[in-house]
């Protein structure tokens, strides 16, 4: 059974550019949630998407949105991108909106030069 | 904001030794998450602690909950090389529609033969 999976796996990016990052969850799973982890740091929430809806934003800026599909994978975009948004982005998959357990993707770097 | 720290940030251990990591969170929450990360890969979820008092072990990890003290360990017995990595512990803050996790800064755990 396949896990999270996410694409590209390494990102090379320049200032101002737009960015798609992909994630399919795993089958059977409902919810995503996309989490930024800057070098050094905890993962950092970004969105959480449930059946197709925004179920919580953090804080972060308008540059960041997200959506999902109706087979479940989702996908990140960031507009504008700004050297500090260079980070590990994971996504997480699980079956419901309001779970104990979350599975983690292998991630995607991203590299804004 | 819900916060979570983790103390040490780093650590540097002899193998054989036994060493906890404390997590500590700013708000209640019955549920407490350890992950572990090891370099450029994503999180591999350790534990699920889901109630004040609960204990769980597997090989020489050993975590727990007091949630009246809003602190989570995680005990390391007897290290080996191998537990080389970086652990996080994780709250999750349960809203009207979802939840997100909150991450502590991570424990960089270095095991010296």
């Amino acid at each position: 059974d396949a896990g999270v999976t996410q694409s590209p796996t390494h990102l090379i990016k320049t200032r101002g550019q737009h960015v798609t990052l992909r994630c399919s969850p795993i089958s059977g799973h409902k919810s995503v949630s996309w989490y930024q982890q800057v070098l050094g740091q905890g993962p950092q929430f970004i969105f959480q998407y449930y059946e197709k809806e925004e179920r919580g934003r953090g804080n972060f800026p308008d540059r960041f949105s997200a959506r999902q599909f109706p087979n479940y994978s989702s996908e990140l975009n960031v507009n504008a991108l700004l050297l500090g948004d260079s980070a590990l982005y994971l996504c997480a998959s699980s079956w419901g909106a309001t779970v104990t357990e979350a599975f983690f993707g292998q991630g995607t770097r991203l590299t804004v030069v | 904001e819900l916060k979570v720290e983790q103390n040490p940030l780093f650590l540097s251990m002899q193998e054989g030794k036994n060493y906890t990591i404390y997590c500590n969170y700013s708000t209640t929450s019955d549920r407490l998450y350890w992950y572990r990360q090891d370099p450029g890969k994503s999180l591999e979820s350790l534990f699920v602690l889901l109630s004040n008092g609960a204990v769980k072990q597997e090989g020489r990890l050993m975590a727990s909950l007091d949630t009246k003290a809003r602190l989570s360990t995680l005990h390391i017995t007897a290290a080996v090389h191998d537990l080389s990595a970086t652990y996080f512990c994780a709250v999750d803050s349960i809203g009207n529609t979802g939840n997100q996790f909150y991450f502590g800064t991570g424990t960089s755990l270095t095991v010296i033969p």
